[in-house]
């Protein structure tokens, strides 16, 4: 079985302009979560959808947002980049939402650079 | 709020030795999930082991194995006979139990771990 698939692998862009990354789920999965990873900030939360509504948010800008496709695919979206931006984007898929005993699956991510 | 802390950014090992990773997370919750994933330089997060709040028995998968101090607060991972594939940055991660945030985990700064001949 296909583990979580991110796309592109890397990207780079400048300051002003907007960003869409994809994650595939593991087959059968239809939740999906993102995370941001930076040397500075380290491993944060973004958020979490399932059924194609978003469950969960984490403490990020409007600049960020999400959407989950009736495939339980996922993109997210970063508008008005800043250099802050710069980081990697994990993205995890788990078969449902609200059980006790989820487990998450990850995906080897997305490195966003802003020049 | 939960944070989790990981005092040591970096730990060395020889082959086949043993070592311990250490995490202490600060909650006021009773009902919670404790992680240790691992990320090697693919960058994919791997599941290490998990631990549940709950349960008093230390979790266990192969070589590697966890203190889990709920008292105390502490979460340690112990990798026995150690291999050069362990070499990765190792995270401690928490996750309350609330169903209603699964997915939300809590990450700590994470320790690289690496592996001498």
């Amino acid at each position: 079985k296909a583990g979580v698939t991110q796309t592109p692998r890397y990207l780079i862009k400048t300051r002003g302009q907007q960003v869409t990354l994809s994650c595939s789920p593991i087959s059968g999965h239809r939740s999906v979560s993102w995370y941001q990873q930076t040397p500075g900030q380290g491993l944060q939360f973004l958020f979490e959808y399932f059924s194609e509504t978003q469950r969960n948010k984490g403490n990020f800008p409007g600049r960020f947002s999400g959407r989950q496709f009736s495939n339980s695919r996922s993109e997210m979206n970063v508008s008005t980049l800043e250099l802050g931006d710069s980081a990697l984007y994990l993205c995890a898929s788990s078969l449902a939402w609200g059980r006790r005993n989820e487990k998450l699956f990850f995906g080897s991510g997305t490195q966003l650079s802003v020049l | 709020a939960q944070t989790v802390t990981q005092s040591q950014p970096e730990m060395s090992v020889q082959e086949a030795e043993t070592v311990t990773l250490s995490c202490t997370y600060d909650t006021s919750e009773s009902d919670y999930y404790l992680f240790w994933y691992k990320q090697p330089p693919s960058r994919q997060m791997i599941l290490v082991i998990r631990q549940e709040a709950y349960k008093q028995q230390n979790a266990t998968e192969n070589r590697f194995s966890v203190n889990f101090q709920k008292a105390a607060k502490s979460f340690s991972l112990k990798i026995s006979d150690s291999q050069l594939g362990d070499a990765a940055m190792y995270f401690c991660a928490y996750r309350t139990a609330d169903t209603g945030t699964a997915s939300k985990l809590t990450f700590g700064t994470g320790t690289r771990l690496q592996v001498t001949l």
